[in-house]
């Protein structure tokens, strides 16, 4: 069955360090998103991308952050200046297309320490 | 930002006996509604979906229930198993597919 893989599992990086989370989307999907989950809080809308560029974004994703499909398989997240408070389970996910149940599939996420 | 909510941060049931998960929302823009469920160290995995024109959905022993008017939307899990122990989400869909979740419901299907 096919999956959205991510990498790395785990990122420990320094504040004010840029990191780059890396996805592969499902290979016939269309649709890709970015979402955070905070410890404790609920998951969280970051950014959508659609044709290469960003359909919608949230108030969270500041200047600090930028997506981009560098190729046919890949789709990243890059934050170029941690902060404390970017700690999170980073998740990305894929669809088909937006309308009716069309269903997101999500990867398994990565975690990001900021120290 | 509160237009999903789940009130409920866990539930406990018995093996076999029946899953009332609840999510209320504010926004009636919304088309979609999904649950989604998690295990930790995972992604949130789809379970069942209903559109904002259908008051149920069911799909095997997972049945979503939609009052539109009441903007209350319930996951019934019937019946429910060991599996079924896992945080479970609740998320509207709207514009541009965005999901917004609520803040889910540890359920622990005990023997």
């Amino acid at each position: 069955e096919p999956e959205v893989t991510q990498t790395p599992s785990h990122q420990v990086t320094q504040m004010g360090q840029e990191v780059i989370l890396r996805c592969v989307p499902i290979s016939n999907h269309l649709y890709f998103y970015w979402y955070r989950q905070i410890l404790g809080q609920k998951v969280e809308f970051l950014v959508s991308f659609y044709n290469n560029e960003i359909s919608e974004k949230s108030e969270i994703f500041d200047d600090q952050f930028s997506v981009e499909r560098p190729d046919g398989s890949n789709f990243t997240l890059k934050i170029r200046s941690t902060k404390l408070e970017d700690s999170a389970m980073y998740f990305c996910a894929s669809s088909e297309g937006t309308s009716g149940g069309n269903e997101q599939f999500f990867g398994p996420g990565t975690r990001l320490t900021v120290l | 930002d509160q237009q999903v909510k789940q009130n409920s941060p866990s539930l406990s049931v018995q093996e076999g006996r029946i899953s009332i998960l609840n999510c209320d929302y504010t926004n009636s823009m919304f088309d979609y509604f999904l649950w989604y469920k998690k295990y930790p160290a995972e992604g949130p995995t789809f379970l069942i979906s209903i559109s904002s024109i259908k008051d149920k959905n069911e799909d095997g022993r997972f049945t979503v229930f939609l009052n539109k008017s009441a903007k209350h939307l319930s996951l019934h899990i019937v019946p429910s198993q060991p599996g079924d122990s896992a945080v479970y989400f609740c998320a509207a869909k709207s514009s541009w597919g965005k999901l917004q979740f609520g803040a889910g419901t540890q359920v622990v299907v005990t023997p």
